[in-house]
């Protein structure tokens, strides 16, 4: 498989339950992001990995939880979710970070989203 | 705080126009501009990037802005096509802001065969 791929597509879940979502990229990438898309407002930055190593959390609440075990690999463990928390979780990856890069030139990858349904 | 703002919500046309559509943001301190094109239940796939520094890109049909002293750009559709049919955002990178991406809301694009 080629660009980054996202498990599971749908996710229902209800509010007591524990679930993870997945993402694995094969660009050879060593920067990852979470986001997340609600109905009816803008992206949102959620988590940014770099080399492993969580450079920035955008004041997500503690019941998302973010791991990035390799370069290539992110998951977003999911407990004790809200209703307003379902979204379309979309996963992102770039060369470097784009804190780190001060030509404007690097670019996103996008995986096609993981939708979350909080019942 | 940078916004982005993304004009028609949606739009409607039939094949074969050329169309406009709009995106503003409030603050001129930006690395960059990026369109993007999202499928329905998809992610999202770069169609250009435009540096602080360029006045438009070109790729196919697509002809992307900028004009960063106004905060506007426009992403121009040649010969419309109902393969077109899709949601697009305009997200910028602004110089403080770390990794982030602050997105418009998109506009959503019908074309009728």
């Amino acid at each position: 498989e080629t660009g980054v791929t996202q498990t599971p597509r749908h996710l229902v879940m209800g509010m007591t339950n524990k679930k993870s979502l997945k993402c694995e990229q094969h660009l050879g990438h060593n920067a990852m992001y979470w986001y997340k898309q609600s109905a009816k407002k803008p992206l949102e930055l959620m988590f940014v990995y770099n080399f492993k190593e969580q450079t920035e959390n955008n004041s997500v609440p503690s019941r998302f939880s973010p791991e990035c075990p390799n370069s290539s690999h992110l998951f977003l463990h999911l407990h004790t979710l809200q209703p307003e928390d379902s979204a379309l979780y979309l996963c992102a990856s770039s060369q470097k970070t784009l804190g780190q890069d001060r030509s404007g030139a690097n670019v996103l990858t996008f995986g096609a989203g993981s939708r979350l349904t909080v019942l | 705080k940078q916004e982005v703002t993304q004009i028609p919500a949606a739009l409607s046309v039939p094949e074969g126009e050329n169309l406009v559509l709009n995106c503003s943001f409030t603050d001129s301190a930006i690395y960059n501009l990026q369109w993007f094109r999202q499928d329905p239940g998809k992610g999202l796939t770069s169609l250009l990037l435009i540096q602080s520094s360029q006045r438009e890109q070109t790729s196919g049909r697509l002809n992307a802005s900028l004009d960063k002293s106004s905060g506007r750009s426009t992403l121009y559709i040649a010969a419309s096509q109902p393969g077109d049919s899709a949601t697009y955002l305009c997200a910028v990178r602004p110089w403080t802001s770390g990794s982030r991406l602050t997105f418009g809301e998109g506009t959503q694009l019908t074309v009728n065969p």
